[in-house]
């Protein structure tokens, strides 16, 4: 299957920083790239959808401001947390898909610990 | 509002034991549907998938489900489990929007 990539795999920050994820897939073109939040022994919920060259879709109670989502090219998306708080530590998977049809591959995964 | 549920949230079984993990979704139209598996420490992967055709696929691993639309349920079945099948399996569903919907998740355990 298709293969995609975060970086960093974990992060540790303090208060009021800022930290970026970034999302690759590896061997395709990610026309569409998805973030998700998962808590412990909860389901992944989805947080934005982004697509390449445009802005990303945010689903609703999830601040824009607050986690910014650039897809700059189809194989590359990230995530900013901004002024990060010790409630945004959480996992945070990305996931990229090639075409409206196709299957999403999902990375594995960044563990954000906002002290 | 579209929901996946998954009803059963932990399950326990020993080898050789005959597994089916129930999901039903609440969608009118057409649906693409997925099971994919969490081992502990690992990301998601792809079990299996519905796009049309035959409502019974098979997935990696011995695994395979059956779409029934009368139902709306797309159950995980394997007839005869591992140890190495521990891990959370979830179901998701994708239903004429962007975005796959997520069920909770049910944890699975395979005692030796």
């Amino acid at each position: 299957g298709a293969v995609v990539s975060q970086h960093p795999s974990r992060v540790i920050c303090k208060s009021g920083t800022s930290v970026k994820i970034e999302c690759r897939s590896l061997d395709f073109q990610a026309t569409t790239m998805f973030w998700y939040r998962q808590f412990p022994k909860k389901s992944l919920m989805l947080m934005a959808t982004s697509n390449e060259g445009s802005k990303a879709t945010y689903e609703q109670g999830v601040e824009k401001d607050k986690f910014l989502i650039n897809h700059a090219s189809l194989t590359l998306s990230t995530l900013t947390v901004t002024s990060a708080h010790p409630e945004d530590s959480s996992f945070y998977i990305c996931s990229a898909r090639s075409g409206l049809q196709e299957t999403q591959y999902f990375g594995p995964g960044t563990r954000l610990l906002v002290l | 509002a579209q929901s996946v549920s998954q009803h059963n949230h932990h399950v326990i079984l020993s080898e050789a034991a005959s597994l089916e993990l129930g999901c039903n979704y609440s969608y009118g139209g057409t649906v693409n549907l997925f099971w994919y598996v969490q081992y502990p420490g690992q990301h998601l992967q792809l079990l299996l998938k519905y796009f049309s055709g035959d409502p019974l696929v098979k997935g990696i691993k011995g695994f395979e489900a059956e779409f029934i639309k009368s139902k709306f349920s797309f159950n995980l079945r394997k007839p005869s489990v591992q140890w190495s099948d521990t891990a959370e399996y979830f179901c998701a569903v994708n239903a004429g929007t962007d975005k796959l919907i997520f069920g909770t998740g049910t944890r699975l355990q395979v005692f030796p």
